[in-house]
């Protein structure tokens, strides 16, 4: 695709239920991102993969939150028993190498949750 | 805290006039990067700057990196009111896999 692409734009949910977000990252690119960003904040890392290696989940906030890349491409973010300070913008973000050798990362234009 | 602090948090200028943004970071970093964020969505990637780079261009923006002082700048030049925006840097630690660690940003406001 011409961009990241994320579903869905915006999302309310009442508390205790799960959501999903979903992320199709730029078509070859091997990296892929997830943040989120809390009203007037800066972006808070979650997780990323890295092709078919092992995803640095070091940034998930609890256990509620998985991820997961199938075929290595298209990603889903789960927030299990949402609460309502889970309430953010989830961006995700996708780039052709490991930005740690100077690759680009593309973002998406976010999902925004609200649990209320 | 941030690994990535901006300075300062709100800058509001003219247009046409120049503006300039400060990040400060805590350890050792593989690479820099600037984003630019318009209404809370999506960011745009600004420019790259490596740790064994000082100065980059990019049309009218210039990015410093001093590594001895742990800081960078973002200099708009000639500004629009189009650039108003929200600018965060990110950092790439060294060892720190390849997560980019951003600052809680500068809210920029350019007046006509």
């Amino acid at each position: 695709g011409a961009g990241v692409s994320q579903s869905p734009s915006n999302k309310v949910t009442e508390k205790g239920k799960d959501v999903e977000l979903r992320c199709d990252p730029i078509s070859g690119h091997t990296a892929l991102y997830w943040y989120r960003q809390s009203l007037g904040q800066g972006l808070e890392f979650l997780i990323y993969f890295q092709g078919n290696s092992a995803p640095d989940k070091s940034g998930l906030p609890s256990d509620r939150f998985s991820a997961e890349r199938t075929g290595g491409s298209v990603s889903t973010l789960t927030i299990q028993r949402t609460q309502q300070e889970d309430s953010a913008v989830y961006l995700c973000a996708s780039s052709l190498g490991p930005t740690v050798s100077g690759n680009t990362i593309y973002f998406g234009e976010g999902s925004w949750l609200t649990v209320v | 805290s941030q690994q990535g602090e901006e300075d300062p948090q709100a800058l509001s200028i003219q247009e046409g006039e120049n503006a300039t943004m400060n990040c400060s970071y805590k350890t050792s970093i593989n690479n820099l990067q600037w984003y630019r964020q318009n209404s809370g969505r999506g960011l745009v990637h600004l420019i790259l700057i490596r740790s064994n780079e000082r100065e980059k261009h990019s049309g009218r923006l210039r990015v410093t990196l001093d590594t001895s002082k742990k800081s960078s700048s973002l200099l708009i030049t000639a500004s629009r009111a189009a650039d108003t925006a929200s600018y965060f840097c990110a950092t790439v630690l060294t060892g720190g896999g390849n997560k980019l660690t951003f600052g809680t940003g500068t809210q920029l406001k350019v007046e006509l």
